[in-house]
């Protein structure tokens, strides 16, 4: 079956960087773009930005374009999220969801567990 | 960018009772080219990911009960649970998916 299965909890200073994995199984890693969705505690979901398996060509939200990479290793069936200059407000739970679509339909049919990024000094 | 609102914004239904949320968009998510609602309805329960329910409006994911039905068309949709389980306490959201995705503020159902 479908699996997305991400890297643990972190904690970062302001000003810093992460770096969020995905490891997708059960499915064919190239079909199906992979995007990326937050969540603020309490909040609603907030979609990031998708990467095409295929290619690994990006695609980000206009509210952060410049302060997030998406990266593949295909060998590993991997998806990496990197957020730099955090700040308190980018506290939340990041989730990958794996697309309908080899192209991004935005529809988004399995989801990472989610990890929860805290950014505090 | 196409912004999604959802009415109410919490929801207490009796356990057997029917359970209606609403969701509208800012401009049709409807695509006459292939006649469809781009559309979804996800399910979070708490401590969870989110779930998707429903996709192209009414369209049913493997595996949902057929409580979970959708409705609508072009801005204003429905998503209605005919007989509210226990387990169906959970916020849902609504998102539209024919330009740069976007998700309703969501509807949290809990029992009454």
């Amino acid at each position: 079956q479908v699996q997305l299965v991400q890297s643990g909890s972190e904690l970062r200073k302001p000003g810093a960087s992460v770096k969020i994995a995905c490891e997708a199984s059960g499915y064919t890693f190239t079909d199906y773009a992979i995007n990326w969705v937050r969540q603020a505690p309490g909040q609603g979901l907030e979609w990031m930005g998708w990467i095409n398996t295929n290619n690994g060509n990006p695609a980000y939200a206009q509210g952060f374009r410049g302060r997030l990479v998406f990266s593949l290793d295909n060998s590993l069936s991997t998806t990496y999220l990197q957020i730099s200059s955090l700040r308190a407000e980018d506290t939340a739970v990041y989730y990958c969801a794996r697309d309908s679509e080899r192209l991004a339909a935005g529809l988004f049919q399995s989801w990472g567990q989610g990890t929860l990024v805290t950014v505090s000094s | 960018d196409i912004v999604m609102t959802q009415s109410p914004d919490s929801l207490a239904v009796s356990l057997g009772e029917r359970a209606t949320i609403n969701c509208k968009s800012s401009q049709s998510v409807f695509y006459s080219s292939n006649n469809k609602n781009y559309l979804a309805w996800y399910q979070q329960k708490p401590g969870q990911p989110p779930k998707l329910l429903i996709s192209w409006a009414f369209t049913r994911e493997s595996g949902v009960p057929d409580r979970f039905s959708g409705s609508g068309s072009g801005t204003d949709f429905t998503l209605t649970i005919s007989s509210l389980q226990a387990e169906d306490l959970a916020v849902y959201y609504c998102q539209q998916y024919v330009t740069t995705p976007s998700f309703g503020p969501g509807t949290k159902v809990h029992i009454k």
